[in-house]
């Protein structure tokens, strides 16, 4: 059974740059079929998509981001990182790294979640 | 981007009701369409996939129907375990937009 774990810093100090890992056990990272997500949800408000990467792929990211975020694969560790560049309060959120399941002519789902990190943003 | 917005924000129900949250889109995207469950201090867990697939391991009192833009999930007979937040989620495109939530409140 796959899972999924964030790790890293849970202050960051403003306009600094917050970084992630999620390290994926129990499936490869590799797998055909799969793209590897970030989510994050500020306090008290619903769920963002961040971006997700293939192993073998170029990310997409969420519009309202992308100049900041950068995620990346790391196959031979099994885990994928997020960055994240000029942080402000207003990224404070519990970031959850995520798997996105592609099935049939190219639907798909987040079928696996990290628990989440806590990531906030203060001085 | 594609809007889902979600109906509606919050409802409180007792066990044994039958309760609807309904997700429209902004657009058409067919079957693209998914729901999780989302409690407090917990991961999101994919309920219905493919706008009426049940996921495995899921009760089958959750159920998922529609298409287009217009989508349900529907509980049968809530449960006290169901009482959470529920997010609809379009896989259309990206970038993957969630609706707003739906908190289901104990009455």
């Amino acid at each position: 059974q796959v899972q999924l774990q964030e790790s890293g810093p849970g202050l960051v100090k403003p306009s600094q740059t917050l970084s992630l890992t999620c390290t994926v056990s129990g499936a490869s990272i590799s797998s055909a079929g799969y793209y590897w997500s970030w989510i994050r949800q500020h306090p008290g408000k619903g769920l963002e998509w961040i971006g997700y990467i293939y192993y073998s792929g170029s990310p997409f990211y969420n519009p309202s981001l992308k100049s900041r975020v950068t995620i990346s694969v790391d196959t031979s560790k099994n885990q994928f990182s997020l960055r994240l560049t000029s942080v402000t309060a207003a990224d404070t959120a519990v970031y959850y790294c995520a798997r996105e399941r592609f099935y049939d002519q190219n639907r798909s789902y987040l079928d696996s979640w990290g628990q989440g990190a806590l990531v906030t943003v203060s001085s | 981007d594609i809007q889902m917005t979600q109906s509606p924000p919050s409802l409180s129900a007792s066990v044994g009701d039958r309760v609807t949250i309904t997700c429209r889109a902004s657009q058409n995207i067919g079957d693209y369409v998914n729901w999780y469950q989302k409690k407090p201090g917990k991961a999101p867990k994919v309920l219905i996939y493919g706008a009426a697939s049940l996921q495995s391991g899921v009760p089958s009192r959750f159920s998922g129907s529609g298409s287009g833009t217009d989508f349900t999930l529907t509980i049968s007979s809530l449960q006290p375990e169901d009482f959470a937040t529920y997010y609809c989620q379009q896989s259309y495109n990206t970038p993957r937009m969630f609706g707003q939530g739906t908190k289901v409140e104990i009455k």
